[in-house]
């Protein structure tokens, strides 16, 4: 089955404590991009690849990394500089940037204890 | 830069209702329009779709939306609501040239059987 997986399902850490976040797919799309999803705000970007090894900051980059070092990767670290990291983290995929009908995974819910 | 605005963020409605949701963009420049769904406990998935032509498209689950671009809309229609309907809701907009979507915040549609 072609898709997106994304692991943890759900994830703590403590307060000071980076964590990565694991987002693969199978579909070879070329582009791949990270949200944040909070209550009544929609989905928010925060980093988004087009082409491997290139990234490009979202709206909210602030307080994270990723890295595009394969087509079918792209991990977001969620650092301690991010002041409020508790969140549900979305990762999805396109085939292309201009037309960017996207897929999305099931979403990893980080929770700082 | 490219933005989106839902305008209902809670809409609750009796079984065989008709549905609306509103949607506006800003982007100065040709746009794909899409709709998605998140179903409780589901993946975000594609409603439908609008990338040119006919400016009524059909998707899924008997829904259509109408692409107005002199008013800069595309508002989600469904004739008869079902209890299986219940989910939230996202508008988003590409613009051919900013390489990402841009994300409504959500409308929450609730149905009553």
């Amino acid at each position: 089955d072609g898709g997106i997986t994304q692991s943890p399902k759900y994830l703590f850490r403590k307060e000071g404590q980076n964590v990565t976040l694991s987002c693969e797919q199978n579909l070879n799309h070329d582009a791949m991009y990270w949200y944040r999803q909070d209550p009544g705000q929609g989905l928010r970007l925060i980093y988004y690849s087009q082409i491997v090894n290139d990234f490009q900051k979202g709206d909210i980059a602030e307080g994270y990394s990723v890295s595009r070092e394969k087509k079918e990767s792209f991990p977001l670290t969620v650092t301690s500089a991010q002041k409020n990291p508790t969140a549900f983290y979305l990762c999805a995929s396109s085939r292309d940037r201009t037309y960017n009908e996207q897929f999305f995974g099931p979403g990893t819910r980080l929770t700082v204890l | 830069a490219q933005s989106v605005s839902q305008h209902n963020h809670h809409v609750i409605l009796s079984e065989a209702a008709s549905l609306e949701l509103g949607c506006n963009y800003s982007y100065g420049g040709t746009v794909n329009l899409f709709w998605y769904v998140q179903y409780p406990g589901q993946h975000l998935q594609l409603l439908l779709k609008y990338f040119s032509g006919d400016p009524l498209v059909k998707g899924i689950k008997g829904f259509e939306a109408e692409f107005i671009k002199s008013k800069f809309s595309f508002n989600l229609r469904k004739p008869s609501v079902q209890w299986s309907d219940t989910a939230e809701y996202f508008c988003a907009v590409n613009g051919h040239n900013a390489g990402k979507s841009t994300f409504g915040d959500g409308t929450t549609l609730t149905v009553k059987p």
